[in-house]
């Protein structure tokens, strides 16, 4: 069974600093990794998904990797915003199932 | 739809209540996954459908946990006589089809608090 491992937990940073947040997954027969970002009290939405035959995704200030042979992916957030803060949360796409990690709550201090 | 739609955002029922969630995922998506998420946790997995059909309900806790997609469209998840541990975030998502790695759309989820 797929084990996915957020670290760390939480994250408090001062506005402007760049920074990685870790996922790792014990099987690598993934089709794909997806990262997600989730407001409190709100649904998932979508950042970044990274295709198995990829190495990396880029959206604006976001660049996700995917290490498959290691069973890791980063999500790097450049220049953060206190609009960042959210949980950010990261899943394997197997088969027919997707599983998640805990997250990483983010907070940006202004 | 534009996008993946669940009702009622917010449900409160008292416990050995039953409790319907429906979901409506994106047009022409044939593959739709229901998900709990507790407080702090990210979302486990209870069942997905390919179609009509419920390819995988290894996910549901226990026999009073029941969901139907009778048209392969909206998809419905029945809870009978809740219980307080059933209180989470319920969330449905759908993607073009099972399988090949397909992106999942997820819905803003249905908080159930039981009392």
């Amino acid at each position: 069974k797929q084990e996915v491992t957020q670290i760390p937990a939480a994250l408090s940073v001062p506005e402007g600093e760049n920074l990685v947040l870790n996922c790792s997954f014990t099987d690598s027969a993934i089709y794909n990794l997806q990262w997600f970002r989730q407001d409190p009290g709100k649904g998932l939405t979508s950042l970044l998904l990274i295709q198995s035959s990829q190495r990396e995704q880029t959206s604006g200030r976001l660049n996700a990797s995917l290490d498959k042979s290691s069973g890791r992916s980063t999500l790097y957030i450049a220049a953060s915003q206190p609009g960042d803060s959210a949980t950010y949360l990261c899943a394997t796409v197997g088969d027919n199932d997707m599983r998640f990690g805990a997250g990483t709550r983010l907070t940006v201090k202004p | 739809g534009a996008g993946v739609s669940q009702t009622p955002s917010n449900k409160v029922t008292e416990k050995g209540k039953y409790v319907e969630l429906r979901c409506d995922p994106i047009s022409g998506h044939t593959a739709l996954y229901w998900y709990r998420q507790s407080l702090g946790q990210g979302p486990e997995f209870l069942i997905y459908f390919q179609g009509t059909g419920a390819a995988d309900d290894s996910g549901l806790p226990n026999d009073r946990f029941f969901a139907v997609r009778p048209e392969g469209s909206v998809s419905t998840l029945k809870i009978q006589r809740t219980e307080r541990g059933d209180s989470a975030v319920y969330l449905c998502a759908s993607s073009l089809q099972a399988g090949l790695g397909y992106g999942y759309t997820f819905g803003s989820g249905t908080r159930l608090t039981v009392v």
